[in-house]
């Protein structure tokens, strides 16, 4: 059982939005702004996609951007695109020993 | 062009030991912390540790899944990570991951302060654990 909660899947088509949700607790998503999403297509490596709730690296589209309120962060894709289709995943810091944690991932099919 | 290439893995018997490497290029690799993330098959990722640079002391930080087997170094001068993992288990098995830890963005923290993000991935090395 992992130690952030993300919805195992959800699907949207092309052009819509969707939001992955990431439910953790005040010892990590809520106390602290830590929290990152990673997109893993099948095969590949992760990629970092929003880091520190909010911030998008260089080179991610636009379309991608991450929020947090209380004990959840989100991560919303608009205009949904084929190339999106992969696994995320959500990671956090903790005050825990376990410096960081993970989601268990959502895989996100566009229909 | 920022590449980590982790090398090293591969078949070990349980209660055996394994050294991975990751090398890097593209940065200067002294600058940074760097992590180990594993992902066990058809499973998710599960953060290992990471070690800090040597501006904010080279310290080290283990899962506690791992905390007490695992050991986390790095050569600067050769660009170089290693993850040293003695006492393996057969859960120990996954692909493993050498990332770049990101610098903190916020106002409020130091200079190349270290983050809790990966911005840079390897390709990985799979470790598999078996009699």
């Amino acid at each position: 059982q992992s130690a952030l909660t993300q919805p195992a899947s959800v699907s949207g088509s092309p052009g819509q939005s969707i939001t992955i949700s990431c439910t953790g607790t005040s010892s990590d998503v809520g106390g602290y702004n830590y929290v990152s999403w990673y997109q893993q297509h099948p095969g590949k490596a992760p990629k970092l996609m929003i880091y520190e709730v909010s911030n998008r690296p260089s080179g991610v589209p636009d379309r991608f951007s991450g929020s947090k309120s209380g004990n959840t962060a989100s991560l919303t894709i608009s205009g949904l695109q084929a190339e999106d289709e992969a696994d995320y995943y959500c990671s956090s810091y903790t005050s825990s020993s376990t410096r960081v944690v993970f989601g268990g991932g959502t895989k996100l099919t566009v229909l | 062009e920022v590449q980590l290439v982790e090398s090293g893995g591969g078949l070990v018997q349980p209660g055996r030991s394994l050294r991975l490497s990751c090398t890097a290029s593209g940065f200067t690799f002294g600058d940074y912390a760097m992590s180990w993330v594993r992902q066990a098959p058809g499973k998710g990722l599960e953060w290992v540790g990471f070690i800090r640079s040597k501006a904010y002391g080279g310290t080290t930080e283990y899962a506690a899944s791992v905390k007490g087997r695992f050991t986390i170094s790095r050569d600067d001068s050769k660009s170089i990570a290693y993850l040293q993992m003695n006492s393996l288990k057969t859960e120990d098995t996954a692909v493993y991951y050498c990332t770049r830890v990101g610098y903190c963005s916020s106002t409020s923290c130091y200079a190349r302060a270290p983050s809790y993000y990966f911005d840079y991935w390897g390709q990985g090395t799979l470790v598999t654990v078996s009699s």
